[in-house]
Order: structure tokens, then C-alpha cells, then sequence
């Protein structure tokens, strides 16, 4: 059974500060990673998507890499600003099957 | 592009009441998804759909939930009769074969009283 990790699980720093959220998992069978953000009171927003094929994604301050035979993918974030506080959340697709399994997510809170 | 809709945002009801929610995903995606959130943990499956199939509903309690998605498109999940334990957050997301991205709705705020 796929058991997904993701330390810290609350993170907190001063504003411009580069961060680095780490997502683990038992499982290195896998189609795909994904990385959300999720708002106090709302949906998840999609960030990166990397398929197992592909050692990182970037899109703007964000990017993402993996490391499928050492069950790791992080997710970096440049220059890091207030907005970009809320949950952040890798979730992994098997290669075979469909059935995501979620982290519990890092709290990040990004002071101005 | 319209990303996947969700109604309502928010609903109160007291125990053993019905409730329903409702799903647009976003058009074209084949493949309907079903999660509930309880608060400070990461989303659970219920069911997904491929087309208006079902295919794994298997953490669907389904005593008291249940779930269709007519013609392929549209989706409802009800909980009848609801129970104080089923107070949480109800996600929809879709997704299209070529990338297996999922996309979620806003979510529905279900709180039982």
C-alpha cells in the first residue's frame, strides 16, 4: 500500500526566503506526481504535474523535481512572498490503477 | 476555460436529513472523481468515474451514500440519512486521459448538526 509523506508538516518564514517542501513515498511504481496548493476554504489548485518519466517541472517560482528510486519529490519555491501561504499538498498516481494517495500537506505561512 | 463547478459551496442540515451535491467537471474530461476532506488531512477517494461508469467505488459507504453521473457529464453525490460523523469538505475533480492532471471544484462545506 502506497503511504505518502510530507515533513514539515507546518513551516514558517520571514518573506524572500527560498524554501524547500519535501514529499515522500513507499511506492516507487509510479505514473505520476502531483503537487496542489489549497487555500483555508477551498479547493486544491494544481501546481507542477511530473510524470514518472520527467526529473522536474518549473513554472515561475515553483519548481518541482523527483526522484522516483528514492521515493522523493520536492517542490522549491524562489523568493517566496505572504501570498504564497496556505497548504500545500503532493499527491501520486500508481503506474498501474488510478487511485491517487494524498499527503497530509505542509503548512507554510510566509511573513511579511 | 471553466474549471470544475461544485453547488452549494455551503450546507447545514440537522441528522438524518438528505443532502445532494452537484458536479460540473470540466468539458471533455473523461474520468469524474469523488473526495471528502476532513479538516487538517489530505483528500480521500469515495468514487470515480470513467465516462458514466463507476469503477471504483469501493470506499463509497453505501449504506447511506450514493453517487451517478448521468451521460457522462454531470455528477451527484447524496448522503441520506446524514450522520454528525459526515460533516466535512466534499471535493470534485476531473481529469482527461491524455495527462492524468486532476482539477478540483471549490468544494461543498457539509456540516451536520
Amino acid at each position: 500500500k502506497q503511504e505518502v509523506t510530507q515533513i514539515p508538516a507546518a513551516l514558517s518564514v520571514p518573506e524572500g526566503e527560498n524554501l524547500v517542501l519535501n514529499c515522500s513515498f513507499t511506492d516507487s511504481a509510479i505514473y505520476n506526481l502531483q503537487w496542489f496548493r489549497q487555500d483555508p476554504g477551498k479547493g486544491l489548485t494544481s501546481l507542477l504535474l511530473i510524470q514518472s518519466s520527467q526529473r522536474e517541472q518549473t513554472s515561475g517560482r515553483l519548481n518541482a523535481s523527483l526522484d522516483k528510486s528514492s521515493g522523493r519529490s520536492t517542490l522549491y519555491i524562489a523568493a517566496s512572498q505572504p501570498g504564497d501561504s496556505a497548504t500545500y499538498l503532493c499527491a501520486v498516481r500508481p503506474s498501474s490503477g488510478d487511485k491517487l494517495t494524498f499527503g497530509t500537506g505542509t503548512r507554510l505561512a510566509v511573513r511579511p | 476555460e471553466a474549471g470544475v463547478v461544485q453547488s452549494p459551496r455551503y450546507k447545514i442540515i440537522e441528522k438524518k436529513q438528505p443532502v445532494a451535491f452537484w458536479c460540473n467537471p470540466i468539458s471533455g474530461h473523461n474520468t469524474l472523481y469523488w473526495y471528502l476532506q476532513n479538516l487538517g488531512q489530505g483528500p480521500e477517494l469515495l468514487i470515480r468515474y470513467e465516462n458514466e461508469e463507476a469503477v471504483d467505488d469501493s470506499q463509497l459507504p453505501k449504506d447511506r451514500f450514493s453517487a451517478e453521473r448521468l451521460k457522462g457529464v454531470d455528477s451527484t453525490l447524496k448522503i441520506q440519512p446524514a450522520e454528525l460523523g459526515d460533516s466535512a469538505v466534499y471535493l470534485c475533480a476531473s481529469s482527461a486521459y491524455s495527462t492524468g492532471e486532476l482539477f478540483f471544484g471549490e468544494g461543498s462545506r457539509l456540516t451536520v448538526l
